[in-house]
């Protein structure tokens, strides 16, 4: 079984850039997430769909994130325009529906913005 | 809302000697509680979690955790150490009384075991 997969691994912009990250879950997984990791931190929830539908987004920063589940399947995570504190380590997750909701992680995306 | 605390950024111990990792955490209802493992450029790991039941649980590569609902602690204990089990340790809750899936996360721990 495949696991969860993330691209690109690596990431370095200029400040006012645009990057697109994707996150591909495990097949059958209706339930995504996405989180951040800044430098020596906590691990912070961004947000949760369940198949195409936001579930949870109340950790997105600002409206410089957007993210999308077309049809239930992948996911993307939009930084438009990016800044300084966008960089750090984005992982995305997935989990069963049911069950007791350990998550399956990503090898995580890491983003420097210059 | 919930929260998770991990006191210790970095734990230093011999290879052979047992080891602990604190987690503490706070939530309005039940936790489900969880640990992580990162090795270096790689994703997060499950190690184990709490449920119910029993407070000892036993999880991956040895590794078992406590779940003290006074202390409101789920330390992550091993009794003998190896080389290989440095990285990075992350204590995660969910609580379930909110209903949220979503897993809350510490800062992590490193643990670096000497030879």
């Amino acid at each position: 079984e495949a696991g969860v997969t993330q691209f690109p691994s690596h990431s370095v912009i200029e400040k006012g850039q645009t990057v697109t990250l994707r996150c591909d879950p495990i097949s059958g997984h209706d339930n995504l997430y996405w989180y951040r990791r800044v430098m020596g931190k906590e691990i912070k929830f961004l947000l949760h769909f369940v198949k195409e539908s936001k579930q949870d987004e109340s950790g997105m920063p600002n409206n410089r994130f957007l993210a999308e589940r077309t049809g239930g399947t992948y996911s993307t995570l939009k930084v438009q325009p990016a800044e300084l504190e966008d960089s750090g380590v984005y992982f995305c997750a997935s989990s069963h529906e049911w069950g007791t909701g350990e998550l399956f992680f990503g090898e995580g995306s890491r983003l420097t913005v210059l | 809302a919930q929260s998770v605390a991990q006191p210790e950024d970095q734990v230093n111990v011999a290879e052979g000697n047992p080891l602990t990792v604190k987690c503490t955490y706070s939530v309005s209802g039940n936790p489900y509680l969880f640990w992580y493992v990162q090795y270096p450029n790689r994703g997060l790991q499950f190690l184990l979690k709490y449920i119910t039941g029993d407070n000892l649980v036993k999880g991956s590569y040895g590794f078992e955790a406590e779940f003290n609902k006074s202390q409101t602690s789920f330390h992550l204990k091993k009794p003998s150490a190896l080389v290989s089990d440095s990285a990075l340790y992350f204590c995660a809750v969910r609580d379930i009384k909110t209903g949220r899936r979503a897993l809350t996360f510490g800062s992590g721990t490193r643990l670096q075991v000497q030879p």
